[in-house]
């Protein structure tokens, strides 16, 4: 399976716009670019994917790069509860599992 | 409302003793899985089921059995032969195979071996 690579913890302001970047240089064609977050104690949550063109739902952004070895989550204005883990995850099309890495901490501040 | 849930949330095991793990949803997902969570760990796929009377073994299969005869639900055994259970237990469905497709997560149980 395609790996990632996200920094382990990032910190921002609250209602500062948050980027949160992911490499993912062995990406293959049919890899779809998964975020899901994780409050502690609790499941995970599904935040936002994509394939090639860059998508916005309510809760943010996703920015995949041209060659779509990197991406980027975007959350546009930072609030205490967006405080979670971030897994930035490659999941094949048509594919049977979810391979979670260790993730970005993200911390947001007062 | 739909949703998956998981009972119970808190679990506690003598060594030794095998403990089911429930899992319950209705959305009317085709496909369900089992991840374990170690503390500051990714989680890890134990066990998947992609339909009824069919399922799949993960990356951390031993000690652990499946069975998946309703749609709906999806328990999991923790069996003796793990050698190392204490862990945070997630499950999860999808309307289908994973890629297009986002998966849905219950809240959790935490299984502590006493």
């Amino acid at each position: 399976d395609a790996k990632t690579t996200q920094p382990n913890s990032m910190e921002s302001n609250e209602e500062e716009p948050v980027h949160l970047p992911c490499n993912h240089s062995t990406i293959s064609g049919t890899d779809y670019i998964h975020w899901y977050r994780q409050l502690p104690s609790q499941g995970p949550e599904y935040v936002i994917h994509g394939l090639t063109s860059n998508v916005n739902n309510r809760m943010a952004s996703l920015a995949i790069a041209e060659d779509r070895k990197s991406s980027t989550l975007i959350l546009h204005r930072a609030t205490l509860r967006d405080a979670a883990v971030y897994y930035c995850i490659l999941s094949v099309n048509a594919g049977n599992m979810l391979t979670f890495g260790g993730g970005t901490r993200l911390m947001v501040k007062p | 409302d739909g949703g998956i849930t998981q009972s119970p949330k808190y679990l506690f095991r003598k060594e030794g003793q095998n403990v089911t793990l429930s899992c319950e949803q209705n959305l009317n997902h085709d496909a369900m899985y089992w991840y374990r969570q170690d503390p500051g760990q990714g989680l890890r796929l134990i066990y998947y089921s992609q339909i009824v009377n069919d399922f799949q073994k993960g990356d951390i299969a031993e000690g652990y059995s499946v069975s998946r005869e309703k749609k709906e639900s999806f328990p999991l055994t923790v069996t003796s032969a793990q050698k190392n259970p204490t862990a945070f237990y997630l499950c999860a469905s999808s309307m289908g195979l994973l890629g297009n497709t986002e998966a849905f997560f219950g809240q959790g149980t935490r299984l502590t071996v006493v």
